[in-house]
């Protein structure tokens, strides 16, 4: 079953810290990874997208890894903003145009 | 900076009547999408929508739901007869082309409420 786990489901961090958001996914074939943000109420805005060949995408403090193996992917935030309070959610894109969305990770960040 | 736009931004309605969702896609894009988030849920993939035909449908997207593009602008979804549990944020999507690299764009969405 095509499926997209995330870890934690919610994390709280103070303000200038790092974090690690995972994703581990089961969808296959395998087309790409998308990871968003979204804030309360609003659409998803994409921070990054990677495919099979690609390890590692960085947007700004974002930066997003790819195991295609293991089938992992990980996002890190770098120097946290209170901004930065949001979930953000991994997408596998398995071929044609089905995606798969994960459940998200609820990040608050505090000062 | 072209975005997707979504009306209405809130959409109450009583059971059993039917709803149309509106959604302006960015202007050259060609593949269009709506997904649902439940309230407290992850978002779910609806249906995908190109050439003016529906690419490919989720489980979800049954006889109640359709979608069209009727003036080549605006992509609609539209919910008959509708059941409290459609209560849920409607996101429509949109993007050049579904190659691998491609950004979705989202709209803001539409809350719909069913009483």
């Amino acid at each position: 079953k095509n499926q997209v786990e995330q870890s934690p489901q919610s994390l709280i961090i103070l303000e200038g810290k790092n974090c690690t958001l995972q994703c581990n996914y089961t969808v296959s074939p395998f087309s790409n990874l998308r990871w968003y943000k979204q804030d309360t109420g609003r659409g998803p805005v994409s921070l990054t997208i990677m495919t099979f060949s690609e390890n590692t995408k960085s947007n700004g403090r974002y930066t997003a890894t790819l195991d295609a193996d293991t089938k992992q992917s990980s996002l890190h935030i770098t120097a946290s903003q209170l901004s930065d309070s949001a979930s953000y959610i991994c997408v596998v894109s398995g071929g044609g145009f089905k995606t798969i969305f994960g459940a998200g990770t609820r990040l608050f960040v505090k000062a | 900076e072209p975005e997707v736009t979504q009306t209405p931004s809130h959409q109450v309605t009583q059971m059993g009547q039917e709803v149309i969702l509106r959604c302006v896609p960015i202007s050259n894009h060609l593949y269009f999408y709506w997904y649902r988030q439940i309230l407290g849920q992850k978002v779910e993939f609806l249906v995908s929508f190109y050439n003016n035909e529906i690419s490919e449908k989720s489980e979800i997207f049954d006889d109640q739901f359709s979608v069209e593009r009727p003036d080549g602008s605006n992509f609609t979804l539209k919910i008959r007869s509708t059941k409290l549990e459609d209560s849920a944020m409607y996101f429509c999507a949109s993007m050049i082309t579904p190659d691998l690299n491609t950004e979705a764009f989202f709209g803001q969405g539409t809350r719909l409420t069913v009483v």
